[in-house]
């Protein structure tokens, strides 16, 4: 089935270290995208890669770093940098699917990072 | 920018009764206004979208009302039932930027 793949589903970070959370696409999407979702609150945006080896900070990318290698996969690494990173992680595609858009933008089912 | 905003954080509905989730935008530049459905601990999922040429869209279940006079969308849930609970987020899009989400509404279903 086409879709979104991240893992893992729940990641412990300790203090220090840095953890890269992996986010695969199958959809054949040019653009991807990471968001953070606190308890209760909305989507913001971290980063955005619309073309493989190119992309954009977001609202709140400091002590995020991304990569864009493949079209398929775009992982994103919390370094020790981000001060409170505990929150649900939502990786995203936008293209051609359900909506008449083809800039609708599918999700994967998110990775909880806790700090230990 | 965009802003997108919700006139109701919270919203309690008895089973079986209609639901209505309003949403409020400011860029009149929208091609497209797409509604998402968050279920605990998953990621959002695509519901249903109109474009910026209709006032009217219905699918299984939802109607989507577009007042682009007053810049106003609102998504109705007929016969609300419990698997209905969620967070609704609406999104206009531009084509042009990453989408940009409201907070979103939670719509809890009373059995």
């Amino acid at each position: 089935d086409g879709g979104i793949t991240q893992s893992p589903k729940y990641l412990f970070r300790k203090e220090g270290q840095n953890v890269t959370l992996s986010c695969e696409q199958n959809l054949n999407h040019d653009a991807m995208y990471w968001y953070r979702q606190d308890p209760g609150q909305g989507l913001r945006l971290i980063y955005y890669s619309q073309i493989v080896n190119d992309f954009q900070k977001g609202d709140i990318a400091e002590g995020y770093s991304v990569s864009r290698e493949k079209k398929e996969s775009f992982p994103l690494t919390v370094t020790s940098a981000q001060k409170n990173p505990t929150a649900f992680y939502l990786c995203a595609s936008s293209g051609r699917g359900q909506g008449a858009s083809g800039n609708t933008i599918y999700f994967g089912e998110g990775s909880w990072l806790t700090v230990v | 920018g965009e802003s997108v905003g919700l006139h109701l954080p919270t919203l309690s509905v008895q089973e079986g009764d209609n639901s209505i989730i309003n949403c409020a935008y400011s860029n009149s530049a929208s091609d497209y206004f797409i509604w998402y459905k968050q279920e605990s601990g998953k990621g959002p999922q695509f519901i249903i979208d109109i474009r910026s040429n209709m006032d009217k869209r219905q699918g299984q279940r939802v109607t989507v009302l577009l007042n682009k006079t007053v810049k106003h969308l609102s998504l109705q849930i007929a016969a609300t039932q419990p698997g209905d609970s969620a967070v609704y987020f609406c999104a206009p899009d531009s084509g042009n930027t990453p989408l940009v989400f409201g907070k979103g509404t939670r719509l809890s279903v009373i059995a």
